[in-house]
């Protein structure tokens, strides 16, 4: 069976702009989540997706924004970027939804500047 | 709402000594309890978690972790470092429900000296 999966690995970006993660879950899998970890700090829940439907955000601005696909995949669309959204962005998936049985992808490092 | 809380963003041992990773946690409700494993540039990769059944968890890698409610503490050992074994470890707390995921500590460094 195929683990998660996300691309791209690294970017750049310039403040203001907008950008778009993507992550594959890992088959059988049905339910997303989103992790912010800025550099020396603890991932930080930014939202879940159970088919199809968010199922839990955290305390994130509404410029963060995702979308969960008929096949489970899912994107993280962050509009307005500022410097302090550098950071990895992890996505986990697991079989159902809630905080059990996540298996984590390698992440994407995003540097804003 | 919950909370961790990692004391030591650092712990230093040798190779084939003691580790021990210290966690305390805060919940309303009965908790679910990980620890995660975190190599540089990679992702998380779950050492063992805590779900209501046995105190004492035995997880991969030889590392185990015993839930005190008294204590509210998840602590994680192992009996002997390897040099394999340095990386950060993230101890993270759930609950059974459908709406909660996962809050995580700061992280902990575990360095191993030869």
């Amino acid at each position: 069976e195929t683990g998660v999966t996300q691309s791209p690995t690294h970017l750049i970006k310039t403040r203001g702009q907008q950008v778009t993660l993507r992550c594959s879950s890992q088959s059988g899998h049905n339910t997303v989540s989103w992790y912010q970890q800025a550099l020396g700090q603890g991932p930080q829940f930014i939202f879940q997706y159970y088919r199809e439907e968010e199922n839990g955000r955290g305390n994130f601005p509404p410029r963060f924004s995702g979308l969960q696909f008929p096949n489970y995949s899912s994107e993280l669309n962050v509009n307005a970027l500022e410097l302090d959204d550098s950071a990895l962005y992890l996505c986990a998936s697991s079989s159902k939804p809630g905080g059990q049985g996540h298996t984590f992808g390698s992440g994407t490092r995003l540097t804003v500047v | 709402a919950q909370s961790v809380t990692q004391l030591g963003s650092h712990v230093s041992v040798s190779e084939g000594a003691l580790v021990l990773l210290r966690c305390n946690y805060s919940s309303s409700v009965p908790p679910y309890l990980f620890w995660y494993v975190q190599y540089p540039n990679q992702g998380l990769q779950l050492l063992l978690k805590y779900t209501s059944a046995a105190t004492l968890v035995k997880g991969i890698n030889g590392f185990e972790a015993e839930f005190k409610k008294s204590e509210t503490s998840f602590h994680l050992t192992k009996p002997s470092a390897h040099m394999s074994d340095a990386a950060e470890y993230f101890c993270a707390v759930s609950d059974n429900s459908g709406y909660s995921t996962l809050t995580f500590g700061k992280g902990t460094m575990l360095l191993v000296s030869p």
